[in-house]
């Protein structure tokens, strides 16, 4: 099957602090990756869509200030979460879409906001 | 309003017997399902899908049933395993599954005794 990893797999900052996470597919080539949040006990939630080479698309109640997301090649999407608070702590997963049109996820990263 | 529920939080089965996953929709734009397995602090791995064009897909131990008049699916794992011990989430799209959300229920948590 398809790899997608996500660096780094647990993080904890300072309110007000930015962080990047890093989403790569390893064995194959996704023009598009999402990014969803998990919040405990509640389902998985699609932030945006990252589509190569352009300017990602942001669900709604989603702040495309605060989530910067980059998608320079067409294996590596960026979230950075910019000024951090403690309500930004969550699961953030991303996904790439591989063989056979099938979201492949990564392992998560897990952030904590002090 | 959630469009895909999961009713059922968790479910309790023998080792050997059938685990049945229930999954149940509201909007019938969609006409693609996947169910995914998840572990504690890792990403959802796919396991199997459906296309709406169809009521029945197996994949080995696991087969995924499609009521579309009643806005259901379920999963069948059989025999079940401790190892199939994860949460598992049910999916929906309306873009064939390759593109746009999917939209998400909350999980059902199995649990296979030995």
């Amino acid at each position: 099957g398809a790899v997608v990893s996500q660096h780094p797999s647990r993080v904890i900052c300072k309110s007000g602090t930015s962080v990047k996470i890093e989403c790569r597919s390893l064995d194959f080539q996704a023009t598009t990756m999402f990014w969803y949040r998990q919040f405990p006990k509640q389902s998985l939630m699609l932030m945006a869509t990252s589509n190569e080479g352009s300017k990602a698309t942001y669900e709604q109640g989603v702040e495309k200030d605060k989530f910067l997301i980059n998608h320079a090649s067409l294996t590596l999407s960026t979230l950075t979460v910019t000024s951090a608070h403690p309500e930004d702590s969550s699961f953030y997963i991303c996904s790439g879409v591989g063989p056979q049109w099938t979201q492949y996820f990564g392992p998560g990263t897990r952030l904590l906001v002090l | 309003d959630q469009q895909v529920k999961q009713n059922s939080p968790s479910l309790s089965v023998q080792e050997g017997r059938i685990s049945i996953l229930n999954c149940d929709y509201t909007n019938s734009m969609f006409d693609y399902f996947l169910w995914y397995k998840k572990y504690p602090a890792e990403g959802p791995t796919f396991l199997i899908s459906i296309s709406s064009i169809k009521d029945k897909n197996e994949d080995g131990r696991f087969t995924v049933f499609l009521n579309k008049s009643a806005k259901h699916l379920s999963l069948h794992i059989v025999p079940s395993q401790p190892g199939d011990s994860a949460v598992y989430f049910c999916a929906a799209s309306s873009y064939g599954g390759s593109q746009g959300n999917l939209i998400f229920g909350k999980g059902t948590k199995l649990s296979v005794k030995p």
